[in-house]
């Protein structure tokens, strides 16, 4: 079993769309849960961490940690082209961080 | 320069050639990641230079070689590459010990590597 799953998609969407995206993970040690955006011909760049379960909302953006289910979700509200990239979600542990294997969404105008 | 710079972007060389792989941060960072981002599959970490210390997947073949001279500097030196070893290279630095706990990576924006 994978450490950290994710569905690579990929996902189209319409504009103004809400967007869901999902991982499950394994390992009950893994303490913080953050998700990655990375562009076309860009490297990842951190959006949003979380480290208990419960919601964190920043903008458009919301976080959400279920620990009992092992199971963290991204949502994206009002989602506009400019969102379309691939996220990747990233568990850390004390000693170890997994990354999911992305999932590249495209939204369409 | 700002973030972590990463050169060539682009590599292509024949199985038989010896390259190199450069990546400069300007962060002040003391930890440095070399991954390998393959289509569909997830980030593989290859290499961490952190605190100077040299940690490595033991999965990753000798053919790839790291060099760490200093806190700013990583290379990545390829010998006698596979055509299953084209993929993203993607170098990244990060705080030891983590700030705000995330441990948070930079990541530059990679060298597409294409071996024939």
């Amino acid at each position: 079993q994978k450490e950290v799953e994710q569905d690579p998609g990929p996902l189209s969407v319409p504009e103004g769309a809400i967007v869901s995206l999902n991982c499950t993970y394994s390992n009950s040690a893994f303490q913080y849960f953050m998700w990655y955006r990375q562009y076309s011909r860009k490297g990842p760049e951190l959006l949003m961490y979380t480290y208990s379960s419960g919601n964190k909302e920043d903008g458009r953006f919301t976080a959400q940690v279920d620990k009992s289910s092992k199971y963290i979700s991204l949502f994206i509200r009002d989602s506009q082209p400019s969102d379309s990239a691939t996220y990747l979600c990233a568990i850390r542990g004390a000693q170890k961080l997994v990354f999911g294997q992305g999932t590249r969404l495209t939204i369409n105008p | 320069e700002t973030g972590v710079t990463q050169t060539p972007r682009h590599l292509v060389m024949g199985m038989t050639n010896k390259k190199s792989l450069k990546c400069e941060q300007h962060l002040g960072h003391n930890a440095m990641y070399w991954y390998k981002q393959s289509a569909k599959k997830p980030l593989e970490l290859m290499f961490v230079y952190s605190l100077e210390e040299r940690v490595e997947n033991n999965s990753v073949p000798s053919r790839f070689s790291p060099e760490c001279p200093n806190s700013s500097h990583l290379f990545l030196h390829l010998h006698t590459l596979q055509p299953e070893d084209s993929a993203l290279y993607l170098c990244a630095s990060s705080q030891v010990p983590p700030v705000a706990n995330t441990g948070e990576l930079f990541f530059g924006e990679g060298s597409r590597l294409t071996v024939l």
